[in-house]
């Protein structure tokens, strides 16, 4: 069962402008979510975190937004650049039993 | 349904005691790799199989073995397993024209070696 779902497999931007991807879940007890960046024949590195208590995590260029309600996060890459071009999955886990499941992943696509 | 499967979901074991891990999909993917999982670490890739008999070694090896005999199934063998191979482990498999995007994985294997 996909209790992660990535439901668009590809986005393409133009240079400078925001990027979203989506990431809808099922499981009300995953509590702990987080965004990995993979480049071709590399494996994902991990990109950024949130836990379900905050609704809100920033790092640099990267936002990641939680709704719990809509069990839904989202990540926006502002401003987006040619090198976040890779492809993007979202995880979530419940800290307790430390289960992780994967979306399939987004290919974000940035043109200059 | 298309999905990615592993077994068991759960291990403890002891040093030196040989165990499988099964993964199988039904996606007639012909490329699927194997991943651990660790804190601070993130996501390492173990070994990956572009096709039937066709398997290559990944970012750490070291200690696993893997077999393709069957395009569904890509088991992760640990021969004598120690405790520093205590992980979360998750299989991942896509089409070969994909095998640098989208990835489906499985739902995780959480071993711990005693």
């Amino acid at each position: 069962d996909q209790q992660v779902k990535q439901n668009s497999p590809s986005l393409s931007v133009q240079e400078g402008r925001i990027s979203i991807l989506n990431c809808d879940y099922t499981n009300s007890m995953f509590d702990y979510f987080l965004w990995y960046k993979k480049y071709p024949a590399e494996g994902p590195t991990f990109l950024i975190s949130i836990s379900s208590i905050k609704d809100k995590n920033e790092d640099g260029r990267f936002t990641v937004f939680l709704n719990k309600s809509a069990k839904h996060l989202s990540l926006h890459i502002v401003p987006s650049q040619p090198g976040d071009s890779a492809v993007y999955f979202c995880a979530a886990s419940a800290l307790d039993n430390n289960d992780m499941r994967f979306g399939a992943g987004t290919r974000l696509t940035v043109k200059p | 349904e298309a999905q990615v499967t592993q077994n068991p979901r759960y291990l403890i074991t002891v040093t030196g005691k040989k165990l499988t891990v099964t993964c199988s999909q039904n996606m007639n993917h012909e490329y699927m790799s194997w991943y651990r999982q660790d804190p601070g670490l993130g996501l390492r890739q173990i070994y990956y199989s572009m096709n039937v008999e066709v398997t290559d070694k990944g970012d750490v090896p070291e200690g696993y073995k893997v077999s393709r005999k069957e395009k569904r199934n890509f088991p992760l063998i640990l021969e004598s397993p120690s405790p520093n191979q205590t992980s979360l482990y998750f299989c991942a498999s896509s089409h070969l024209s994909d095998s640098a995007d989208t990835q489906y994985f499985g739902p995780g294997t959480r071993l711990t070696v005693l």
